[in-house]
């Protein structure tokens, strides 16, 4: 699975979106990217997932760049419910677990 | 409601006993499996289970065994081969355990976890 690369930590004001940005620029094409959040000290949340189409839930947007190589998950209105550590996760294609690999993630802060 | 229940929430052994946290699943999933995760980590895969009576090592396995008897439960032992076992276990289900011809249907949802503590 292709490696990714997320900033440590943001910040964002509550009632505005949060643009959460990550890298995979080794991804390959039947690669996903998948997007999780864990609050503390509870199960990771599934937010979202795409291949190379924009993509929107009740949750969340997720736009990934033409070439694939970085996606951007967007909260559109963000709460102090939405303080967690968001995780971009690239799988799929040769890997035979379904292992999900979590990097360190981003700790969103949402603050009043 | 539809979903992964673990239990119990919290958890306390002493050293040397062995102790099987249990997962629940009522989702109709095939997939399940075992993550465990310690403070300012990532995930470690324990073990996976694609099918009833089918389960594989994942890249931690070693001192924990697991069981599938029944599609909806599979539960974790700890066993006192295990070296440091104090931990927040995480346990998953997806539909099936590689998406293949049907795009998202290898989507994992976790349950709420399990925090194992050795006295």
């Amino acid at each position: 699975d292709a490696k990714t690369t997320q900033p440590t930590s943001m910040d964002c004001a509550e009632g505005r979106a949060a643009n959460l940005p990550c890298n995979h620029s080794t991804i390959s094409g039947n690669e996903y990217v998948y997007w999780y959040r864990q609050i503390h000290s509870q199960g990771p949340q599934y937010i979202i997932h795409g291949l190379k189409n924009n993509e929107t839930n009740e949750m969340a947007s997720l736009i990934i760049t033409e070439d694939r190589k970085s996606s951007t998950l967007i909260l559109p209105h963000a709460t102090l419910r939405d303080t967690a550590v968001y995780y971009c996760i690239v799988r799929g294609g040769s890997s035979n677990t379904g292992k999900l690999i979590f990097g360190q993630g981003t700790t969103l802060q949402v603050k009043p | 409601d539809g979903g992964i229940t673990q239990s119990p929430k919290y958890l306390f052994r002493k050293e040397g006993q062995n102790v099987t946290l249990s997962c629940e699943q009522n989702l109709n999933h095939d997939a399940m499996y075992w993550y465990r995760q310690d403070p300012g980590q990532g995930l470690r895969l324990i073990y996976y289970s694609q099918i009833v009576n089918d389960f594989q090592k994942g890249d931690i396995a070693e001192g924990y065994s697991v069981s599938r008897e029944k599609k909806e439960s599979f539960p974790l032992t700890v066993t006192s081969a295990q070296k440091n076992p104090t931990a927040f276990y995480l346990c998953a289900s997806s539909l099936r355990l590689l998406a293949e011809l049907f795009p998202g249907t290898d989507t994992q949802y976790f349950g709420p976890g399990t925090r194992l503590t050795v006295l």
